[in-house]
């Protein structure tokens, strides 16, 4: 299956900066990724999907402004949580759909902690 | 997408077949039957999927009964590195464009020596 990579694996920051978590498709060319978050003991939870070129879509009450994704190239999406505060900590995955296959690939994830 | 409704957990021994139901009694006719696992702290790994037919792949195989209302993953000699929480998703798929994974609460399985 396709190889998707996630940088960092965790990370900690302080309330208030922002944080950028970068996920890429590093054997096959994505034109869809999709971001999850994960709070402990729970199911994965779908944020967005983005298409290579054009704007995120996000799901219904997961605010756009706070939760900034570019896909700028086939193979590099990334999320910036801003202004981070303790309740965005979280485990973040993101996730590679490959238009000619029907699996979907799953990034190992980044855990996200704001102090 | 349709819903699935799975055990919260099970136990296997080591090394027999683990057996995980579920149920998708509304799935739509362009709805595939999509298996993942997720060990602790990794991102989910696919499993096997498939529409109506059984299937099988080097890790497990996938039992969908005739009026696809429910389907069986098994897994055939499940090993301790098996111990994982298993998700079953219904997603549709047509002329090759997917839907989104949405995932459920899943089955934690516990393979136990």
């Amino acid at each position: 299956g396709a190889v998707v990579s996630q940088h960092p694996s965790w990370v900690i920051c302080k309330s208030g900066t922002s944080v950028k978590i970068e996920c890429r498709s590093l054997d096959f060319q994505a034109t869809t990724m999709f971001w999850y978050r994960q709070f402990p003991k729970q199911s994965l939870m779908l944020m967005a999907t983005s298409n290579e070129g054009s704007k995120a879509t996000y799901e219904q009450g997961v605010e756009k402004d706070k939760f900034l994704i570019n896909h700028a190239s086939l193979t590099l999406s990334t999320l910036t949580v801003t202004s981070a505060h303790p309740e965005d900590s979280s485990f973040y995955i993101c996730s590679v759909r490959l238009q000619s296959y029907n699996e979907q690939f799953f990034g190992p994830g980044t855990r996200l902690t704001v102090l | 997408d349709a819903k699935t409704t799975q055990p919260p957990s099970m136990d296997c021994a080591e090394g027999r077949a683990a057996n995980l139901p579920c149920n998708h009694s509304t799935i739509s006719g362009n709805e595939y039957v999509y298996w993942y696992r997720q060990i602790h702290s990794q991102g989910p790994q696919y499993i096997i999927h498939g529409l109506k037919n059984n299937e099988t792949n080097e890790m497990a195989s996938l039992i969908i009964t005739e009026d696809r209302k429910s389907s069986t993953l098994i897994l055939p000699h499940a090993t301790l590195r098996d111990t994982a929480v298993y998700y079953c998703i219904v997603r549709y798929m047509i002329y090759n464009q997917g839907g989104k994974l949405i995932f459920g609460q899943g089955t934690e399985l516990s393979v136990k020596p």
